[in-house]
């Protein structure tokens, strides 16, 4: 049971190129997020899903896109890579179902993206 | 709006010191709050929360709705305790999904 996973845990891209962020767990989880962590902002929610096929906007969507076709995976995508996006990436899980009130979220290690 | 303010982003104490780290939410509903930690290098892991009423690693917090306060205490600090702590509040938003908002972090650096 590995948990959260991501892929890459580090990458430096030039502005303007693109890249995809891959998040995977194996505890069959219904939720999944993205945020970024920068330092004095804690971290602020990019996009999430509440489920299969499903993507929403969260707190800093901008610049960002978002695909779940399955179930355990969730890829975050940045199209056209502005330094403005260099910060930590971190996926979670949650098993919240049914509007019932949240239990706990699992982070991954996370992604360190530099963007030059 | 919703809102979780930690107002110290860095807390330095000496070893056996009392620790409090403040947190303070704004939310219209019936919240549930939470406290993460993340220790250096590693990824960021819950530490308790409020409907649990636990203590963990010595660590309390008790959630005061009237002052919408959710302050992390601990009565003797220890060097392993240094991380970056985040407290963060649970509820529904706009969409009817239930969400985790964080605060901004504080670092805890206790000290020998």
């Amino acid at each position: 049971n590995a948990g959260v996973t991501q892929t890459p845990k580090f990458r430096v891209l030039k502005t303007g190129q693109s890249m995809t962020l891959l998040c995977a767990q194996d505890m069959n989880h219904e939720y999944m997020y993205w945020y970024r962590q920068d330092p004095g902002m804690g971290l602020r929610l990019i996009h999430y899903s509440v489920g299969e096929g499903t993507t929403a906007k969260g707190e800093v969507p901008d610049g960002y896109n978002v695909s779940r076709l399955k179930k355990q995976n969730f890829l975050l995508g940045l199209e056209s890579a502005a330094p403005s996006q260099t910060s930590v990436y971190f996926c979670a899980s949650s098993n919240i179902r049914d509007r019932t009130p949240a239990s706990q979220e699992y982070f991954g290690p996370g992604t360190r993206l530099t963007v030059t | 709006a919703q809102r979780v303010t930690q107002p110290e982003k860095l807390l330095s104490v000496f070893k056996g010191a009392p620790v409090e780290l403040k947190c303070n939410y704004s939310y219209s509903g019936s919240p549930e709050l939470f406290w993460y930690v993340q220790y250096s290098r590693q990824r960021l892991q819950l530490l308790l929360r409020h409907i649990s009423r636990e203590s963990i690693k010595g660590f309390t917090a008790d959630l005061n709705k009237g002052e919408t306060s959710f302050h992390l205490k601990k009565p003797f600090a220890q060097e392993e305790d240094s991380a970056m702590y985040y407290c963060a509040l649970s509820g529904f938003f706009s969409g009817g999904y239930n969400k985790l908002i964080f605060g901004a972090g504080t670092r805890l650096a206790v000290h020998p």
